[in-house]
């Protein structure tokens, strides 16, 4: 594993069903955090963790959670799916305050 | 509200020909400043960033930005785009409020090459 791991790359889901995407880093950066990227919206915040168990809401966590458990760990939680989440994710981590963040490959999520 | 704009949704550009893409944001303070490269199909990579100091910042794969408070405008550039340069690129601000850090996202800019 080398910077940020996200899986599945892509999935098909079922509305109503239960998903959980991964992601796993081993730079280990204190904060973490998931996106959503929709066309012309650019990036979205969907929730942060600033230090392993800690995690926060950001700008649409509406339907989905996190659990930071360690380090490396950042799981998202899609309790039950609807079309409209439908998009691609992104986890990105970040060493310290104030510095960049690096991103995972994205994992592309379909709700029908 | 804290915000980054980014004009331009897309940007045709020939071979050859030299790049600048708009960023503006809105924040009261000296904001931290980055610019993102994004593949198809791929995730973010940053291009450069700008902390503090010299205003004008050099970045991988021949990008230079330059800040302007006056302006507040930290618009990317190159001299001669390459046809491997066709992707979306996004402005981000970077500000920390009450202990959480947070990145501000433009919508991005698609960068379209003809040949």
């Amino acid at each position: 594993i080398a910077g940020i791991t996200q899986a599945p790359t892509s999935q098909i889901l079922a509305a109503g069903r239960r998903m959980t995407l991964r992601c796993t880093q081993d730079m280990r950066h204190n904060a973490m955090y998931w996106y959503r990227q929709d066309l012309g919206l650019g990036l979205r915040l969907i929730h942060y963790s600033n230090t392993a168990g800690t995690t926060g809401k950001g700008e649409v966590p509406d339907g989905y959670s996190v659990s930071r458990a360690n380090t490396d760990d950042f799981p998202l939680t899609l309790a039950s799916a609807v079309p409209s989440q439908t998009s691609v994710y992104f986890c990105a981590s970040r060493k310290g305050l104030n510095t960049e963040a690096f991103f995972g490959q994205g994992t592309r999520l379909t709700v029908v | 509200a804290q915000s980054v704009t980014q004009p331009d949704i897309h940007i045709t550009v020939s071979e050859g020909a030299s790049l600048e893409l708009r960023c503006n944001y809105s924040y009261g303070a000296t904001p931290y400043l980055f610019w993102y490269v994004q593949s198809p199909g791929q995730g973010l990579q940053l291009l450069l960033k700008y902390f503090s100091g010299d205003t004008l910042v050099q970045g991988i794969k021949g990008f230079e930005a330059e800040f302007k408070r006056s302006q507040s405008s930290f618009n990317l550039r190159k001299p001669s785009v390459h046809w491997s340069d066709a992707a979306e690129y996004f402005c981000a601000v970077g500000r920390t409020i009450d202990s959480n850090y947070q990145l501000i996202w433009g919508a991005g800019t698609k960068l379209i090459i003809k040949p």
